[in-house]
């Protein structure tokens, strides 16, 4: 199976820094990757699909790169409401699996 | 506007069984795959399982593989998940999910789960 490591595990930035996850993935999938926010408590949220697409409603400070076996979630100014813990997660094929998750604090 | 409303949770034996349901509105269900995810108190999101739109190909994650069961009812628009055998770490609230596009799988809409636990 496809294993997916994500990195760091947690980091901490001031509001309006530049945020960079990284997700690698142990076999290349294509653009089949997905980020996705989960803030504390809540539900998780679809951010970017297919690599780089921008869910409807996201904030365009998201941004998503990457394709075969490496992949980036980058917030560009980092906001208050941005604290959470993100996950990446492959989708091409079962098992549908996700990386560790970053955790994110201001 | 999609909702998916999860039911069935609750306090388990290890050894026991549990059947969850996810009562689904606002998409045309028999389109979409559907699965279930869950997480464990203070950790990480686990897939746990996916169905096909119309019921005939189903998958498992390896630690629930012989345990649980996916099924769907297109008429009820209705998602299932049979867990049998429990155990202590299959205690986690359990995530009913839906799929972007048909072609496209990843989650875009997500329940407010359902906890389960399993203790003595």
């Amino acid at each position: 199976d496809i294993q997916m490591t994500q990195s760091p595990s947690s980091l901490s930035a001031s509001v309006g820094d530049r945020v960079t996850i990284t997700c690698r993935a142990s076999q290349g999938i294509s653009n089949s990757l997905a980020w996705y926010q989960q803030k504390p408590g809540k539900v998780p949220t679809l951010l970017i699909y297919a690599a780089s697409t921008l869910q409807s409603g996201i904030p365009s400070r998201f941004s998503g790169s990457g394709s075969g076996t490496d992949f980036t979630l980058t917030i560009s100014s980092l906001q208050p409401e941005d604290v959470a813990t993100y996950y990446c997660q492959k989708y091409n094929s079962a098992p549908q699996t996700f990386g560790q998750g970053t955790k994110v604090d201001i | 506007e999609v909702h998916l409303v999860e039911s069935g949770g609750g306090l388990v034996q290890p050894g026991g069984s549990l059947r969850l349901s996810c009562a689904a509105s606002g998409l045309s269900f028999s389109s979409y795959a559907m699965s279930w995810v869950r997480q464990a108190p203070g950790k990480g999101l686990e897939w746990v399982s996916t169905i096909s739109g119309d019921g005939g190909t189903t998958y498992y994650a390896d630690s629930v593989k012989g345990r649980f069961t996916i099924s769907r009812d297109n008429s009820r628009i209705t998602l299932y998940l049979e867990m049998n055998s429990l155990r202590a770490e299959d205690t986690a609230i359990y995530y009913c999910v839906d799929t972007l596009t048909p072609a496209t799988h990843a989650f875009e809409n997500w329940g407010q789960g359902t906890m389960v636990i399993v203790s003595p």
